[in-house]
């Protein structure tokens, strides 16, 4: 199976500031295809996820540019500018490359 | 808008079957592949099982394999997980998800007797 890792297990942003959360995956998730299969979610408390960003760049529909996806093969970044108290909640990363898919365990963002 | 509405959860005993569902409305259902995906108590996702988009190909993890079985009904836009001999470690809230773009408010299934 596929692992991945998210660094850190928690952040505390000031409003207004940056964060970035990393993940690692544990082998390449860039397909013959050119796409690379990794997918941020956003789990505010007592919600759902939601999708961010997808195929490790591309931002999903209706999320606010603040957001941004980067990456290699194996090591991708989720970029928040201008920390809003709307972004508090759990980020995860995810791989949709092979079965079974998988998540990072998970990034914890707060406000200060 | 898409819409996932799951139901069927609740308590039942350890060795037991449930089943759930998911109404789906707001695209062409039987245009896409769906998945489940859990989350037990304060831990993260897990994905559960994944069907194609006319319900000829279904992927499980392994600790479900051989007890849980997804399936669909695209004249009904409705999605299905049947859970038998269930376990304690599969205590969680389950999500039905349209190839992980977009998720139901999930449901909770609590294995205890």
């Amino acid at each position: 199976d596929i692992v991945m890792t998210q660094a850190p297990l928690s952040v505390s942003v000031t409003p207004g500031e940056s964060a970035s959360i990393s993940c690692r995956s544990s082998k390449s998730l860039l397909h013959s295809n050119g796409i690379t299969y990794v997918y941020w979610y956003l789990q505010k408390p007592g919600k759902s996820p939601q999708l961010l960003i997808y195929r490790m760049s591309n931002l999903a529909s209706g999320v606010p540019d603040r957001f941004s996806g980067s990456g290699s093969e194996t090591d991708f970044t989720l970029k928040i500018s201008r920390v809003e108290a709307e972004d508090v909640g759990i980020y995860y990363c995810g791989q949709l490359l092979e079965n079974p898919f998988t998540f990072g365990s998970g990034t914890k963002l707060e406000i200060k | 808008e898409v819409q996932l509405v799951e139901s069927g959860g609740g308590l039942v005993q350890p060795g037991r079957s449930m089943k759930l569902s998911c109404a789906a409305s707001g695209f062409t259902f039987s245009n896409y592949g769906m998945a489940w995906v859990r989350q037990a108590p304060t831990k993260g996702l897990e994905w559960v099982a994944t069907i194609s988009y006319d319900g000829s190909s279904t992927y499980y993890r392994d600790s479900v394999k051989g007890r849980f079985t997804i399936s669909r009904d695209n004249a009904k836009s409705t999605l299905y997980l049947q859970m038998n001999s269930l376990r304690s470690e599969d205590t969680a809230t389950y999500y039905c998800t349209r190839l992980f773009w977009d998720w139901g408010q999930g449901v909770m299934v609590t294995v205890s007797s």
